[in-house]
């Protein structure tokens, strides 16, 4: 069965220029995850998903960093004016059910390098 | 506030040699889940196992096991007979209740190398 896709999986951006990464989660997954991974550090939490419902956006960096999930499926993670500091590998990951029951799938990331 | 360590950065051993990756953690909650994923060079996040805070049994899948202490916050993983294929970083992970999210708090990871 197909796992957690993102696209795209490398991505080069100018300083200030606008982003958009895409998430596709597992087929029937009710919860979304976006995770934020600098280089040599563990995953850091950004925002969670429950079907559309964004319940908890307290990791997001600055108000350049949207998220958004309108249908309950795929998800797309949205940087503006991106930031030197921005550079990272951003992981979405999907569960099944509702927390904590189920473990988090994760996809293979999007690199961000901003010049 | 919930915390991860995991003191080894980087480990190498002989292939064949048994290794185990050290995972301490911290919460103030009494019900809680670890986590253990792989990352390989590819990037992915490979679930490994979960365990719950109130079943203490270690748990032994082919060449590896896990052992959980909560008398001392600790989450070890082994892996016996290390083959190169074992070569990644491992990260283990706490979920955190707050706000009934259930988002991971990971640890900065364990590199190993294991060398043919």
């Amino acid at each position: 069965g197909a796992g957690v896709s993102q696209s795209p999986r490398y991505k080069v951006a100018k300083r200030g220029q606008d982003v958009a990464l895409r998430c596709d989660p597992i087929s029937g997954h009710v919860s979304l995850f976006w995770y934020q991974q600098a280089l040599g550090q563990g995953p850091e939490f950004l925002t969670y998903f429950q079907n559309e419902a964004q319940l908890d956006k307290s990791g997001l960096p600055s108000d350049r960093f949207f998220a958004e999930r309108p249908e309950g499926s795929v998800s797309t993670l949205k940087i503006q004016r991106t930031q030197q500091e921005d550079s990272a590998v951003y992981l979405c990951a999907s569960s099944l059910a509702r927390p904590p029951f189920n473990e988090q799938f994760f996809g293979p990331g999007t690199r961000l390098t901003v010049l | 506030a919930q915390k991860v360590t995991q003191a080894q950065t980087e480990i190498s051993v002989v292939e064949k040699e048994d290794v185990t990756l050290d995972c301490v953690y911290e919460t103030r909650d009494t019900t809680y889940y670890l986590f253990w994923y792989k990352q390989p060079p590819s990037g992915e996040l490979v679930f490994l196992i979960r365990r719950n805070s109130f079943d203490e049994q270690n748990e032994i899948s082919g060449r590896y096991s896990w052992n959980f202490q909560k008398s001392t916050s600790s989450f070890n993983f082994t892996i016996t007979a290390s083959q190169v294929v074992d070569s990644a970083v491992y990260f283990c992970a706490l979920s955190d209740p707050t706000s009934g999210t259930y988002k991971y708090i990971f640890g900065t990871g364990t590199r190993l190398k294991v060398l043919a």
